[in-house]
């Protein structure tokens, strides 16, 4: 199975702050990773895909980049709403995998 | 706009088994994957297995191999998972959800509001 580790695990932080957080595959996947958000009692919502494309709807101080087995989200400007657990799922292989998750906290 | 909306909260004893439904609005259940994903309490997301409507195929992680079925009823946009044998550590909210694939690039882009299910004697 492909690993996925998420650093930090915890990234405490304030509003209007930068924030990047990291997703590793323990083997190449591509570009086959998306990322979400879940905010505590809420549903997870897909933010990237495609390691880099925004999804519809999501506003654009999200940005995800890399490639291979290294993953990067940043937030450019963080926002109150944006304090929840960000996870990275990666598309390459079945199963599937979910990183660990990373809590922002304010 | 599309819904995917989940059955309610189960309580099921050790060995017994539990079946979630996931009734799909605003798309055709038959365009696209069903996934189907759990969450413990205070812990991460865990994908269980996956579903092709139209094809009736599936697969899951090894974790669950045996013990999980998903299956479809397309003629009323409704997919299901049915977790047998059930243990204390399957205790969990269980989502399912849409996976879209746009060329070779997949994600999961709808998602059904979770049913707990909880495991206790």
């Amino acid at each position: 199975d492909i690993q996925l580790t998420q650093s930090p695990s915890f990234l405490s932080a304030s509003v209007g702050d930068r924030v990047t957080f990291t997703c590793r595959a323990s083997q190449g996947i591509g570009s086959d990773l998306a990322w979400y958000q879940q905010s505590p009692g809420k549903v997870p919502k897909l933010l990237i895909y495609a390691a880099s494309t925004l999804h519809s709807g999501v506003p654009s101080r999200f940005s995800g980049s890399g490639s291979g087995t290294e993953f990067t989200l940043t937030i450019s400007s963080l926002q109150p709403e944006d304090f929840a657990t960000y996870y990275c799922q990666q598309f390459n292989r079945y199963p599937l995998t979910f990183g660990g998750g990373t809590k922002v906290e304010i | 706009q599309v819904q995917l909306v989940q059955s309610g909260a189960e309580v099921k004893k050790p060995g017994a088994s539990v079946k979630v439904s996931c009734r799909a609005s605003g798309y055709t259940l038959a365009s696209h994957d069903i996934h189907w994903v759990r969450q413990a309490t205070g812990q991460g997301l865990e994908w269980l297995g996956w579903m092709t409507p139209d094809r009736g195929s599936s697969g899951s992680g090894l974790k669950l191999q045996g013990r999980v079925a998903m299956t479809t009823n397309t003629s009323i946009n409704t997919a299901y998972m049915e977790l047998s044998s059930l243990k204390s550590d399957d205790t969990a909210v269980y989502f399912c959800a849409r996976v879209r694939c746009v060329g070779d690039d997949c994600f999961a882009d709808s998602w059904g509001q979770g049913t707990l299910v909880t495991v206790s004697s």
